[in-house]
């Protein structure tokens, strides 16, 4: 099963915006609004940032948002900060194969 | 507060078994889907295997379908998963994770697959 289409590396300066794409098709972003994002940081389990394309779990900063356009779906990142740094997952449902796919993550740095 | 604790990973040989186990807590199990997901060493996340409320329904990555069974407990509190027929590609850190959308998300146990 393909992972999800992300782009390997993003940066940006503290406080300034960034967003991270995710990529896939009919089969899987394009079909619902299952989309989730998840925020790992070295030696650590995941996060739950973002589920259901744009909502955010208790507790979770508003300076994270989620959105989705055809097959692609988005997370951005407001005011940036350094503990930001970290690797983003994206995963999707794919009704067809009955299974979550992720993406293959994107390592953000602030410079 | 909710807690996930795996266990049961160790060094293993190819086509040997192994069974994980998932000690939940602070929430009532039977209301909740769970799954497995694995992060092969430095390597991205990939979504294993996942079960209904009263293990009825289990769904598996193409990868490990014949292989791999996720099972439960709800009385005590377990989440398993029985690795069979293990390969070297198998080898990775194995996270148990509560469905809502992984909402939690235990630390994870180490598989080594190697001769």
């Amino acid at each position: 099963q393909s992972a999800l289409a992300q782009p390997a590396s993003v940066s940006g300066s503290p406080g300034q915006s960034i967003s991270i794409s995710c990529t896939g098709t009919s089969s899987d972003v394009g079909s619902y609004d299952l989309v989730s994002w998840y925020q790992q940081h070295p030696g650590k389990a995941p996060k739950l940032l973002i589920y259901e394309v744009t909502k955010r779990p208790s507790g979770v900063s508003d300076h994270f948002s989620g959105s989705k356009s055809g097959y692609t779906a988005s997370l951005t990142i407001s005011g940036l900060q350094a503990e930001d740094e970290a690797d983003y997952y994206c995963c999707s449902f794919s009704p067809r194969r009955s299974a979550w796919i992720f993406g293959g993550g994107t390592k953000l740095t602030v410079l | 507060e909710v807690q996930l604790v795996e266990s049961g990973g160790t060094l293993v040989q190819p086509g040997g078994s192994l069974r994980l186990s998932c000690t939940t807590s602070g929430f009532t199990l039977r209301r909740y889907w769970m799954s497995w997901v694995r992060q092969a060493p430095g390597k991205g996340l990939e979504w294993v295997a996942q079960i209904n409320q009263d293990g009825t329904l289990e769904y598996y990555v193409d990868s490990v379908k014949g292989r791999f069974t996720i099972s439960r407990d709800n009385a005590n509190n377990f989440v398993y998963l029985q690795l069979n027929s293990l390969r070297a590609e198998d080898t990775a850190l194995y996270y148990c994770a509560r469905w809502d959308y992984f909402d939690y998300w235990g630390q994870g146990t180490l598989v080594t697959v190697s001769s």
